[in-house]
């Protein structure tokens, strides 16, 4: 019964480094979605999936890149880490059904760029 | 476009007082309206959901959000505030082909004993 599970929990990255970051849901959901956290600022969207094999730009795309892996898989990769992208990364899924399906998230990873 | 705003970055109260946090959205066509909380360190929670029907919305923990669409608002409100509601709470908006949320920049609620 996990849910949205993402990993890692925890990063710290030098400027520059990449990373991806994983998210898998376990409730056959069809659309995913990453957003980031920062104070005061709420959630904002940066890449989402539809459905297997499309994904979409959000709000805040630059500096990221996603892959829908399957349907079950949604990764996002910080090709160049840049200390503006210290946040807290949150993964979320819902089920098919129309737009008024609730979302479901993951804990979150909280990655610092030093 | 779709936006929401939440007004009061903090709100206080003390234990057993009502609760009321406030959400004003913007959408040129019939919203679907979400409140989520989140405790220190973990992931969102769907709290209630709009999306036709019945305006008062009853949800989990006690908590309930009446749609006014004369007003533009969706307000959450439970009747007697308990120490475990401390949290981060957001509203959110969505429409049909929209395909994701917009959020509103979340309201801290604080809860004195």
């Amino acid at each position: 019964n996990a849910g949205v599970t993402q990993t890692p929990k925890f990063q710290v990255l030098k400027t520059g480094q990449s990373m991806t970051l994983q998210c898998a849901q376990d409730m056959n959901h069809n659309s995913m979605y990453w957003y980031r956290q920062d104070p005061g600022m709420g959630l904002r969207l940066i890449y989402y999936s539809a459905s297997e094999g499309t994904t979409d730009k959000g709000e805040v795309p630059n500096g990221y890149n996603v892959s829908r892996l399957n349907k079950r898989e949604f990764s996002l990769r910080l090709e160049s880490a840049a200390p503006s992208q210290t946040s807290v990364y949150f993964c979320a899924s819902s089920a098919p059904g129309g737009d008024n399906q609730p979302q479901h998230f993951g804990d979150g990873t909280r990655l610092s760029i030093l | 476009a779709q936006s929401v705003t939440q007004l009061g970055s903090h709100v206080s109260v003390s234990e057993g007082a009502l609760v009321l946090l406030r959400c004003n959205y913007s959408s040129s066509v019939p919203p679907y309206l979400f409140w989520y909380v989140q405790y220190p360190n973990q992931g969102l929670q769907l709290l209630l959901k709009y999306t036709t029907g019945a305006t008062l919305v009853k949800g989990i923990n006690g908590f309930e959000a009446e749609f006014k669409k004369s007003e533009t608002s969706f307000h959450l409100t439970k009747p007697s505030a308990h120490m475990s509601d401390a949290a981060e709470y957001f509203c959110a908006v969505s429409h049909t082909g929209f395909q994701k949320l917009v959020f509103g920049t979340g309201t801290r609620l604080l809860v004195s004993p």
